[in-house]
């Protein structure tokens, strides 16, 4: 059974790029979140879909986007990156509403000089 | 606002019981989760709880208190390999999403 795939693992970007990360949630799972965590910090919630909308949304600015496709995979779109969009990005899934155990994909850590 | 409080660090010698405390201040609680994370690793989930008392799981147990808006992992006959961070997070009424608290770095001494 596989688990919560993310793609890719490292990305470093420039300030002013854009960029796009992937995940594929775990087996049976149709809700996918997206986390940043910063060092020593805890997940920061940037928002979740579910049925290919984006159902919530976190204290994060336009320039985080994202998308779900009918397979239940997700993407996540960063525009206009600053220095302070370096962390790692989680991806998590669950099933519906089942929010309070989610299972977290290994992140891709973007660093942008 | 939204606020979670752990202690930063904790430190304990592995055999012994280490028990994690969580306080939490939200517009609305529906339950508290319990993840831990390894260095470099993935959040993993541990145990939630949704009404006051006591869940155990092996040699982890988690209590939540409704009233006093707190909560507490306790990890017993500790191992080296639960040498990490843990992390308590608060799902809130009518939202999907998780909040977590700034998390508990444990360190477990031979």
């Amino acid at each position: 059974d596989a688990g919560v795939t993310q793609s890719p693992t490292h990305l470093i970007k420039t300030r002013g790029q854009q960029v796009t990360l992937r995940c594929s949630p775990k087996s049976g799972h149709d809700t996918v979140s997206w986390y940043q965590q910063a060092l020593g910090q805890g997940p920061q919630f940037i928002f979740q879909y579910y049925e290919e909308e984006e159902r919530q949304r976190g204290n994060f600015p336009d320039r985080f986007s994202g998308h779900q496709f009918p397979n239940y995979s997700s993407e996540l779109n960063v525009n206009a990156l600053l220095l302070g969009d370096s962390a790692l990005y989680l991806c998590a899934s669950c099933i519906r509403d089942n929010s309070y155990e989610q299972y977290f994909g290994p992140g891709t850590r973007l660093t942008v000089t | 606002g939204q606020s979670l409080e752990q202690p930063s660090e904790v430190t304990a010698v592995e055999g012994a019981i280490v028990q994690i405390n969580c306080t939490y201040q939200t517009s609305g609680f529906y339950g508290l989760s319990w993840y831990q994370q390894h260095d470099g690793g993935a959040p993993t989930f541990l145990s939630y709880n949704a009404l006051d008392g006591l869940e155990e799981t092996g040699r982890f147990s988690s209590f939540l208190s409704r009233s006093d808006s707190y909560g507490y992992l306790l990890l017993q006959e500790l191992q080296m390999k639960d040498s990490a961070s843990y992390f308590c997070a608060v799902r809130m009424d009518s939202s999907y999403k998780l909040i977590f608290g700034s998390g508990t770095r444990l360190l477990v001494r031979p």
